[in-house]
């Protein structure tokens, strides 16, 4: 059982957008910053959005992330073949003093 | 270019042990705060342990909290993870992430497999 709560899967048709939800609690979420990673079949994860809402150079505009209060959602635009995979999302835990992932979920393009 | 390789993954005997090393270069390795993140087969990410970049400060996961010891060597740019008394469910890859507002960079991993 993840302390994050992010949905198993999501799928929409290629061009079109998803959102993927990522719901924490407020040791979490709600007091840090959250960030977003991808991880290809077969390849380590990848940062994708990191302080809730911000692009490491390289990062195509096409995602995005917001937060509101103890949740936060990645988005993804233009959706293309190459973007299937799994999606986590991640931040530190005050109470715990761990960090702590979403149990991810799988984009399928279809 | 930021590079993080981890290494000394391999099959180990339920209650054995081993020695993971993550070699850092491409950036001020000293001033970075390090981590272990596994994912075992199938499975999602679960971060394993944090140390500060001075070796001053560390955490651990419940699930390896006295099993498991998190070090670094500094003048070696190197990040460590010692296991012991390794159980089935420890069967993973291992990755070391650097963290800058979040894990910024992942080594490739390195597949730890305990089997009798």
């Amino acid at each position: 059982q993840s302390v994050l709560t992010q949905p198993p899967s999501v799928s929409a048709a290629p061009g079109q957008k998803v959102s993927i939800s990522c719901s924490g609690g407020t040791s979490n979420i709600g007091n840090y910053y959250i960030s977003w990673y991808q991880q290809l079949p077969g390849t380590a994860p990848k940062l994708l959005i990191y302080e809730n809402n911000k692009r490491p150079s390289g990062i195509p505009d096409r995602f995005s992330g917001s937060k509101s209060g103890t949740s936060a959602t990645l988005g993804i635009t233009g959706l293309q073949t190459g973007d299937e995979a799994d999606y986590y999302c991640g931040t530190w835990d005050s109470s715990l003093n761990t960090g702590v992932f979403g149990g991810g979920t799988k984009l399928t393009v279809l | 270019q930021v590079q993080l390789v981890e290494s000394g993954g391999g099959v180990v005997q339920p209650g054995g042990s081993l020695r993971l090393s993550c070699a850092a270069s491409g950036f001020t390795f000293s001033r970075s705060g390090m981590h272990w993140v596994r994912q075992a087969p199938g499975k999602g990410l679960e971060w394993v342990a944090y140390i500060r970049y001075d070796g001053s400060t560390e955490y651990y996961a419940d699930s390896v909290k006295g099993r498991f010891t998190i070090s670094r060597d500094n003048s070696k740019n190197t990040v460590y993870l010692h296991t012991s008394s390794l159980r089935l469910e420890d069967t993973a890859t291992y990755y070391c992430a650097k963290w800058s507002s979040g894990w910024d960079c992942w080594g490739q991993g390195t597949l730890v497999t305990v089997s009798s």
